[in-house]
């Protein structure tokens, strides 16, 4: 049973590009969540999304960043017009559903930005 | 605002003997606590999880407790091994139903066990 996937593993945009980051999710899990890490700093949750839905974006930069889960396909962590403070290692993670709530989630091995 | 703290950024241990990770929230309506093993360049490793219903949880060489009153919990690693050096996360969540289920880390405890 293939673990959470992330790739690219690292990634160097130039300021001002985009950069998408890709995540799939453990088998039979629906729920993924998306995490930062910055230098020196914990883990900080970004958003959670099931398919075709987002549903807590509480962590998300309001300019720039954006997220989706479509029907079919890997998640997607999308980043426009990148600055240097976007470097970070981004954490993909995956969960089931039981009884109305998550429990433990499995983490990618994450992809590390770096915008120079 | 830290809502779940690590106030120990290190710690150093024998092999052999037990190692303790601390963390604290603030938060009350915490109901699930997870710690996490970290390598570097790679992504957390779940360890170890307890619901706000038990006060300890116990999978092998590893036992967190839990105590609500004082809202804190601590991870129990006995023996220590030189491969559990890492950095170790706390993290928690809460509620139920679709809004539940982020989880809050703490800034992260780096254990080295020594040979």
């Amino acid at each position: 049973n293939a673990g959470v996937m992330q790739n690219p593993r690292h990634l160097v945009r130039r300021r001002g590009q985009e950069a998408r980051l890709r995540c799939s999710p453990m088998k039979g899990h629906s729920h993924v969540y998306w995490y930062r890490q910055l230098p020196e700093e914990g883990l900080k949750f970004m958003v959670y999304l099931q398919k075709e839905n987002i549903i807590d974006e509480s962590g998300m930069p309001k300019e720039r960043f954006s997220a989706e889960f479509p029907k079919e396909g890997p998640s997607i962590l999308r980043i426009q017009q990148v600055v240097r403070g976007d470097s970070a290692a981004y954490f993909c993670a995956s969960s089931p559903r039981v009884s109305g709530r998550s429990y433990e989630q499995y983490f990618g091995p994450g992809t590390r930005l770096t915008v120079t | 605002d830290q809502q779940v703290k690590q106030n120990s950024p290190s710690l150093s241990v024998q092999e052999g003997r037990i190692s303790i990770l601390n963390c604290d929230y603030t938060n009350s309506m915490f109901d699930y606590f997870l710690w996490y093993k970290k390598y570097p360049a790679e992504g957390p490793t779940f360890l170890i999880s307890i619901s706000s219903i038990k006060d300890k949880n116990e999978d092998g060489r590893f036992t967190v407790f839990l105590n609500k009153s004082a809202k804190h919990l601590s991870l129990h690693i006995v023996p220590s091994q030189p491969g559990d050096s890492a950095v170790y996360f706390c993290a928690a969540s809460w509620g139920t139903g679709d809004q539940g289920g982020k989880l809050i880390f703490g800034q992260g405890t780096e254990l080295s066990v020594k040979p």
